[in-house]
């Protein structure tokens, strides 16, 4: 069975700098998708970013990137010049590339901002 | 498009009745996943049910059953209701059951079992 770990309980970081937050993972597939969710205090999930196991680049999204080390089964988050909205908890997770569309969540991160 | 939708958003039980929380997902998706989550245990997966099939199952007792009708709308019951059954329940939609799909998350219903 595939688990994720974020060994990172909470995190905090001044507004308009960067943070990076860590995930890693274990699964003896080599197909797979890798997701970063937001759950602000609404608790809507919100996708933040993903990254298909096979491409080697690192995905981004605005102030959003990963570091994705496929080798490692390591899949971390940098937010660049972080907003007080992106405060939240932040989940990493993975699904399958055949196991339809469950998704295996980490214990999740609360990121702070400071202002 | 409307997002998702689940009704009710906060429900207040006994032990040993039973629930039933409703989804509606996006126009279109033919995919429903469940999930709980609660502080001790995290989010874990419940089932995804797509054109009316339940495609995967987690681990859990089989207290929780779901179902698909035919306009793409999820129920999810639970029965014999346990405290430690109190948590958020999150629906999620997406168009397929595979590939490189994103899915949409709903507001969550809040169970309280006392």
């Amino acid at each position: 069975a595939q688990t994720v770990t974020q060994s990172q309980p909470e995190m905090s970081v001044q507004e308009a700098e960067t943070v990076t937050l860590s995930c890693t993972y274990d699964t003896s597939e080599s197909d797979y998708y890798l997701f970063w969710y937001k759950q602000p205090p609404s608790r809507q999930m919100i996708l933040v970013i993903r990254q298909e196991a096979y491409k080697q680049q690192n995905a981004t999204e605005n102030r959003f990137s990963v570091n994705f080390q496929k080798a490692a089964k390591s899949f971390s988050l940098k937010i660049s010049d972080s907003q007080l909205g992106d405060a939240a908890m932040y989940f990493c997770a993975y699904r399958s590339a055949s196991g339809g569309n469950k998704l295996v969540f980490g214990a999740g991160t609360i990121l702070r901002v400071k202002s | 498009k409307a997002g998702v939708t689940q009704t009710p958003r906060y429900l207040i039980k006994t032990r040993g009745q039973q629930v039933t929380l409703s989804c509606s997902p996006i126009s279109g998706h033919r995919s429903v996943s469940w999930y709980q989550q609660t502080p001790g245990q995290g989010l874990q997966f419940l089932f995804e049910y797509f054109s009316e099939t339940q495609r995967n199952k987690g681990n859990f007792p089989g207290r929780f059953s779901g179902r698909q009708f035919s306009n793409s709308r999820s129920e999810m019951n639970v029965s014999t209701l346990e405290l430690g059954d109190s948590a958020l329940y999150l629906c999620a939609s997406s168009p397929e059951t595979s590939g490189y799909n994103e899915q949409f998350f709903g507001p969550g219903t809040r169970l309280t079992v006392l």
